[in-house]
């Protein structure tokens, strides 16, 4: 069966700090990856997808990138933290399959700017 | 998204009794929509699909029901329990790869 991960669970950063954000997916092969945030109480921003190895699609301007180095690992970095950063940060994986498809989220990562 | 900057609309229900959580979709060329459900503090599940050539499906106590013609989707969930108390977030399948989430309804069920 496929399980993903996130690590770590949470996070306390300083501003100005760099971020890593590591996402791994087991139990399936070249699934399209995706990283979201979600602020407290609100709905699911999609930050970046990946449909292969170094292939980044980024959906918005942000002070964040992604990095997909291995099939079944996805990355979301910083070089230096905002406070708008802070959220609770998501990935989720998918296999196209015909007509419809379903995502599968991890279980986040909460990240605190301070 | 423009939807992701807005405050959860919230609904209050009864144990025992029925929920009904709606949502307004926008693209009318979407052919597959799904719902979600996250509790606090984990991330979303999956809970039932329906693709666009059907207007009702039905899953262990919960239906989604398709309105093409207004672009409504609705999930029904019956003899609503404590444990179902969560976010519920509908989707749509937008482009070839992604899915595009609606607003998200935080549901409270009143022991």
């Amino acid at each position: 069966s496929q399980t993903i991960h996130q690590w770590p669970a949470t996070l306390v950063q300083p501003v100005g700090s760099p971020l890593s954000l590591e996402c791994t997916v087991e139990g399936t092969s070249n699934p399209n990856l995706y990283w979201y945030r979600q602020a407290a109480g609100r709905g699911l921003q999609l930050l970046f997808y990946s449909v292969g190895i170094g292939q980044i699609s980024s959906e918005v301007p942000q002070n964040l990138s992604a990095s997909r180095p291995q099939d079944r690992q996805f990355i979301l970095s910083s070089k230096k933290l905002l406070l708008s950063d802070s959220g609770f940060y998501l990935c989720a994986w998918a296999i196209p399959a015909g007509l419809g498809y379903e995502q599968y989220f991890g279980p986040g990562t909460r990240l605190t700017v301070t | 998204g423009e939807n992701v900057g807005l405050h959860l609309p919230t609904l209050s229900v009864q144990e025992g009794d029925n929920s009904i959580i709606n949502c307004a979709y926008s693209n009318s060329a979407s052919d597959y929509f799904i719902w979600y459900k996250q509790e606090s503090g984990k991330g979303p599940q999956f809970i039932i699909d329906i693709r666009s050539n059907m207007d009702k499906r039905q899953g262990q106590r919960v239906t989604v029901l398709l309105n093409k013609t207004v672009k409504h989707l609705s999930l029904q969930i019956a003899a609503t329990q404590p444990g179902d108390s969560a976010v519920y977030f509908c989707a749509q399948k937008s482009g070839a790869n992604n899915l595009f989430f609606g607003t998200g309804t935080r549901l409270t069920v009143i022991p």
